[in-house]
C-alpha cells in the first residue's frame, strides 16, 4: 500500500547517543520534508528536500542533518542526542506544486 | 523567511455551532492553501486545500475562504460535531523553485455536546 512509514515510533536514548530516524515514502514523491512538533502543537519545519541530493534547512534552527540518496527515502540524523532534542518528529511528503502533503506516523524522541 | 500566523490557538463551541479559523500569511507568491486536522495521537491529515486562483471552496460542512488580495484565509465549520474536535493547522506553500509548505501555529478545536 503506497504510505509514507517512519521508524522508530517511539524512542528513549540517553544524552550523547547517535541516533537515526527512519523516512520512506512509497509515492514517488519528489518532495520530503522534516517537522519537529512539540506538546504545544505547533509543526515546526526542520529541513526540507525537492529531490535526491537536494536537502535544504528549515526555518526552526536544528542540530540534526539530513540525506536524499533516494527518492524514497530521507533520514535524520542527530550526531549527539540532547535532553533539548525531546520532541515529536514528523516526516512528510508531496508530489508536485499545489498537492497534499502526506504524513507518516511520527516519531516521538525522548533524550534522558 | 515565509511565516504564516493562525488564530485563535483555541477555540471551544457548543455542539451545532459553527467554528472559525482564520490565517494570514506573509509571502505574496503564496499559491496553495491546504488544511490539516490533526487528532490526539495521530498524523496530520488533509481536509481540505485552496488554490490561489480560488476564492472559495466547499466540501459538506467545511468551507475554506482566500483573500489574496489581504493575504488571509480562513476555515469554516458549520453544524459541530464532538468528533470535529481536534487540532487544525493550516499552511501555505510558498512561491519560488523550492514551494516549501510552512504551517500555522495550529488551533485546538472543542466541540462540546
Amino acid at each position: 500500500e503506497a504510505d509514507i512509514y517512519q521508524t522508530p515510533r517511539y524512542l528513549v536514548i540517553g544524552t550523547g547517543k547517535k541516533i537515526t530516524l527512519e523516512c520512506s515514502q512509497t509515492m514517488g514523491h519528489d518532495k520530503m520534508y522534516w517537522y519537529q512538533q512539540d506538546p504545544g502543537m505547533e509543526l515546526h519545519l526542520i529541513h526540507y528536500s525537492y529531490g535526491v541530493n537536494s536537502t535544504e534547512k528549515g526555518d526552526l534552527s536544528s542540530e540534526s542533518t539530513v540525506s536524499r540518496i533516494r527518492t524514497e527515502h530521507f533520514p535524520l540524523t542527530l550526531e549527539s542526542a540532547r535532553p533539548s532534542h525531546t520532541s515529536q518528529y514528523l516526516c512528510a511528503s508531496s508530489e508536485f506544486r499545489n498537492t497534499e502533503a502526506f504524513f507518516g506516523q511520527g516519531t516521538r524522541l525522548t533524550v534522558v | 523567511g515565509e511565516n504564516v500566523e493562525q488564530h485563535p490557538s483555541t477555540l471551544s463551541v457548543q455542539e451545532g455551532d459553527s467554528a472559525v479559523i482564520k490565517c494570514t500569511y506573509s509571502d505574496s507568491a503564496s499559491n496553495y492553501f491546504p488544511w490539516y486536522k490533526q487528532e490526539l495521537g495521530k498524523r496530520p491529515q488533509l481536509i481540505i486545500d485552496i488554490r490561489s486562483n480560488v476564492g472559495e471552496k466547499k466540501d459538506q460542512r467545511i468551507a475554506v475562504t482566500l483573500n489574496k488580495t489581504a493575504k488571509h484565509f480562513s476555515l469554516h465549520i458549520t453544524e459541530t460535531q464532538p468528533e470535529d474536535s481536534a487540532v487544525y493547522f493550516c499552511a501555505a506553500r510558498g512561491g519560488g523553485a523550492t514551494n516549501k509548505l510552512i504551517f500555522g501555529t495550529g488551533t485546538l478545536l472543542a466541540v462540546q455536546p
